[in-house]
């Protein structure tokens, strides 16, 4: 079975902290995903990547960078953490595809104080 | 741009009914892919079910069917024999080459 780690699974940081999160997947996915997930909004893609050091924004990339050093590692870094993202952060993989579904992680609730 | 549209915030269905979920999009595009994913309380998002446009035939997945409409960009989810397990977030999902959209998700209740 495919297997998408996510570092944490809560995580509490405060306002203008530097805030990393950490995804990795075993099956040697091309693509590579971070959604941010808010009731009544879904899932919103923040970046994807579909190689290494490759990245391409999503629909809300404001306030987040990604980096991809490793294709079976892929983070989301929040530069200045403020309140209006605390939220359920997902990652998810998935081979080059388009039509292949996404594999998506245990989820990380982040909390900025 | 793209939109998936989910009309249903929650629905609730009796255990062994058939029940199904809506799904609208919005796309110029002719070829793409959609999906339905499930989310059960505290647990991984999965998939349920895919359906490439460019196919006729609605996907079938045992208890889990599909209407595609691709004139009228529906694409509803139905489930049959429901079971207390299907209880969950149901989101439809968009993809099409570097596009991943997904819908605001249906809550399902399954009453026994």
């Amino acid at each position: 079975d495919v297997k998408v780690t996510q570092s944490s699974r809560y995580l509490v940081k405060r306002t203008g902290e530097k805030v990393f999160l950490e995804c990795v997947q075993d099956m040697d996915h091309e693509n590579m995903f971070w959604y941010r997930q808010d009731p009544g909004l879904g899932l919103r893609l923040i970046y994807f990547s579909y190689d290494v050091k490759m990245k391409e924004k999503g629909d809300i990339p404001e306030g987040y960078s990604v980096s991809r050093e490793k294709k079976e590692r892929f983070s989301l870094i929040l530069e200045s953490a403020s309140t209006n993202q605390t939220s359920m952060y997902l990652c998810a993989s998935a081979y080059g595809a388009e039509n292949q579904p996404q594999h998506f992680g245990d989820g990380t609730r982040l909390s900025i104080l | 741009a793209q939109t998936v549209t989910q009309s249903q915030p929650e629905m609730s269905v009796q255990e062994a009914e058939t029940v199904t979920l809506s799904c609208t999009y919005d796309t110029s595009e002719s070829d793409y892919y959609l999906f339905w994913y499930k989310q059960p309380p505290s647990r991984q998002m999965i998939l349920v079910i895919r359906q490439e446009a460019y196919k006729q035939q609605n996907a079938t997945e045992n208890r889990f069917s599909v209407n595609f409409q691709k004139a009228a960009k529906s694409f509803s989810l139905k489930i049959s024999d429901s079971q207390l397990g299907d209880a969950a977030m149901y989101f439809c999902a968009y993809s099409n080459f570097n596009k991943f959209y997904f819908g605001s998700g249906t809550k399902l209740n399954v009453k026994p």
